[in-house]
């Protein structure tokens, strides 16, 4: 069962530019979450989905940031017009469906944006 | 107020010493919480979840006393490969919410 997948690895784009962030969950998880961790800071949450569904974004900077998880297909975070302070990695992690319980989540590798 | 705070360190101990983190949390909602480790530049992955009676795993105990909002972290014997970033998470539902993440305690085993 291969664990939560992220590519680009490492993505460097220019200042004005767009940056695409893929997340395939593990399989059988039907949720994901999206965090974000600047250099030498914790990880900060921005967003929660199911498929098709927006489920909190309340950690999403209002402007430029938009994250979808399709039907069919990862979740992607998407970045309009980056900055140099977008510069972060960018964490992926899924959960399965729990009616109650411990909800852990499994994190991907990440991407680690550079914005020049 | 953060969420959740640590102590940041660094700790620096000597291999087979005991070490202890702590953490604490702002919402007396909070259900579910966890310690996750963090390699430098890598994913943080789940160490132990943290249940009301204390669980141990080895060399690792963790401690929940609702009534203070505190969290803690015993790790006995430290070995070298247990020097990372210890993070102290919080979740407030049992149903899949977002986590709260401490900024980390960064622990450094010298041989």
């Amino acid at each position: 069962n291969a664990g939560v997948m992220q590519n680009p690895r490492h993505l460097v784009r220019r200042r004005g530019q767009e940056a695409r962030l893929r997340c395939s969950p593990m399989k059988g998880h039907s949720h994901v979450y999206w965090y974000r961790q600047l250099p030498e800071e914790g990880l900060k949450f921005m967003v929660y989905l199911q498929k098709e569904n927006i489920i909190d974004e309340s950690g999403m900077p209002k402007e430029r940031f938009s994250a979808e998880f399709p039907k069919e297909g990862p979740s992607i975070l998407r970045i309009q017009q980056v900055v140099r302070g977008d510069s972060a990695a960018y964490f992926c992690a899924s959960s399965p469906l729990l009616a109650g319980g411990y909800n852990e989540q499994f994190f991907g590798p990440g991407t680690r944006l550079t914005v020049l | 107020r953060k969420e959740v705070e640590q102590d940041p360190g660094p700790f620096n101990v000597p291999e087979g010493a005991t070490v202890a983190f702590n953490c604490t949390y702002s919402n007396s909602a909070s259900q579910s919480f966890f310690w996750y480790r963090q390699d430098c530049r890598k994913e943080p992955k789940l160490l132990m979840s943290v249940y009301s009676s204390g669980n141990e795993d080895g060399r690792f105990t963790a401690q929940l006393n609702r009534a203070s909002q505190y969290i803690s972290l015993l790790i006995r014997d430290s070995k070298l490969s247990d020097s990372a970033t210890y993070l102290c998470v919080v979740s407030e539902t049992n149903t899949g919410n977002q986590f709260y993440f401490g900024t980390g305690t960064s622990l450094t085993v010298i041989p």
